[in-house]
């Protein structure tokens, strides 16, 4: 089993391009999540999916977007990106509680020129 | 908003002393989490903690959860390299579905 996995592993943006984070898990959890990470800033949350076909602004959902594909994949979009976004991005899992751990991809180092 | 106050942001220690890191909320949690993060990883989950005053013990590692369930504590005991990395407490406030990550204590350990 894999868990979670994201793609890609690196990227490297000029302002004003888009592009889609992708993120996939089997470990048939219900409840997936998108975070960014900043030196300094600990973990925030973008966007979150319950379940599928359902999604949830976090703390900093500005700039994003998100697309719950199907019960596996949960894809983060920059519609127009800025060097604010510059982060690490993490997607994460969890049963479906809200209450219990949650697991990490290897994360998506993004840089916006 | 929610907040998670966690300290020290740094911690530097010699191999062999003893580590810890708290964590404070604004708000009354219904429980709160920790997670271990090494240089260049991803946060893996050490532990949940749900009730009032509760104590858990992983070999080394001890975890407290304060009495009025806003405050938290992450103790390591005669620590090892291998402890080095960032230590996340996360919590759920009572009624919010979103966890609310501490900034984290970096941990290093000087051989």
């Amino acid at each position: 089993n894999a868990g979670v996995t994201q793609t890609p592993k690196f990227q490297v943006l000029k302002t004003g391009q888009s592009m889609t984070l992708q993120c996939a898990q089997d470990m048939n959890h219900n409840s997936m999540y998108w975070y960014r990470q900043d030196p300094g800033m600990g973990l925030r949350l973008i966007y979150y999916s319950a379940s599928e076909g359902t999604t949830d602004k976090g703390e900093v959902p500005n700039g994003y977007n998100v697309s719950r594909l199907n019960k596996r994949e949960f894809s983060l979009r920059l519609e127009s990106a800025a060097p604010s976004q510059t982060s690490v991005y993490f997607c994460a899992t969890n049963s479906g509680t809200h209450r219990g751990e949650q697991y990490f991809g290897p994360g998506t180092r993004l840089t916006v020129t | 908003g929610q907040q998670v106050m966690q300290i020290p942001q740094y911690q530097h220690v010699q191999e062999g002393e003893d580590f810890t890191t708290y964590c404070n909320s604004s708000t009354t949690l219904s429980n709160i989490q920790w997670y271990k993060q090494r240089p260049g990883g991803h946060p893996v989950f050490l532990i949940q903690l749900v009730k009032s005053g509760e104590v858990k013990k992983q070999k080394r590692l001890t975890f407290q959860f304060g009495e009025a369930k806003k405050n938290s504590s992450l103790h390591i005991t005669a620590t090892q390299t291998t402890d080095v990395g960032t230590y996340f407490c996360a919590g759920l406030p009572a009624g919010s579905y979103q966890l609310t990550f501490g900034k984290g204590t970096k941990l290093s350990v000087i051989p």
